[in-house]
């Protein structure tokens, strides 16, 4: 498998339990965040994403909080499951003008069974 | 069923060669990317274009080139000035700036 994350902090959680991941974020001006999850050898997925007019919002089995004053991001994972294991990152961007990603380092989940 | 599609999965360079990386997306996105991954690193961006004939400079340019001449097309070439290229190459494409990405499959380079 690819080697990415390899000395990547990691997170171990126990099958059905909730994961809860955490990013803190760079640019005071960041208006858009993503969270990504990234599966061995393979491209990064799109998770849930959120706008800097929230502080909250809720997918299938995920939710992600938004503290602009701490420039906090963190991604919670409800009933973690095996399938959930793989490295998951932050994005942040301004969606204003030219942008660019700035993307987090990442953290490893390893479901345990 | 609409993607973006890279080509081959594991690339082996000799010394002193160029080789080149392929995209293709279907999804009519107008902005396409390159990033490169390496070990405990954030993605970073090599290359982006937002519209066809168009493109800059990212982060990391230095030893690579790149060409826009179709949408759905955006090839990466690394070449022999690229003093470290063993790495995973990532493409993405979006709609437009600002919104959020998605990824090829990755290309795997190595240099023997």
């Amino acid at each position: 498998g690819e080697s990415v994350g390899l000395h990547l902090p990691t997170l171990s959680v126990q099958e059905g339990d909730n994961s809860i991941i955490n990013c803190a974020y760079s640019n005071s001006a960041s208006d858009y965040f993503i969270w990504y999850k990234q599966e061995s050898g393979k491209g990064p997925q799109f998770i849930i994403d959120i706008r800097s007019n929230m502080d909250k919002r809720q997918g299938q089995r995920v939710t992600v909080l938004l503290n602009k004053t701490v420039k906090h991001l963190s991604l919670q994972i409800a009933a973690t499951q095996p399938g959930d294991s793989a490295v998951y990152f932050c994005a942040e961007s301004t969606t204003s003008g030219t942008y660019k990603y700035i993307f987090g380092t990442g953290t490893r989940l390893k479901v345990l069974a | 069923d609409g993607g973006i599609t890279q080509s081959p999965k594991y690339l082996f360079r000799k010394e002193g060669q160029n080789v080149t990386l392929s995209c293709e997306q279907n999804l009519n996105h107008d902005a396409m990317y390159w990033y490169r991954q390496d070990p405990g690193q954030g993605l970073r961006l090599i290359y982006y274009s937002q519209i066809v004939n168009d493109f800059q400079k990212g982060d990391i340019a230095e030893g690579y080139s790149v060409s826009r001449e179709k949408k759905e097309s955006f090839p990466l070439t690394v070449t022999s000035a690229q003093k470290n290229p063993t790495a995973f190459y990532l493409c993405a494409s979006s709609m437009r700036p600002s919104y959020g990405y998605t990824f090829g499959s990755g290309t795997r380079l190595t240099v023997v």
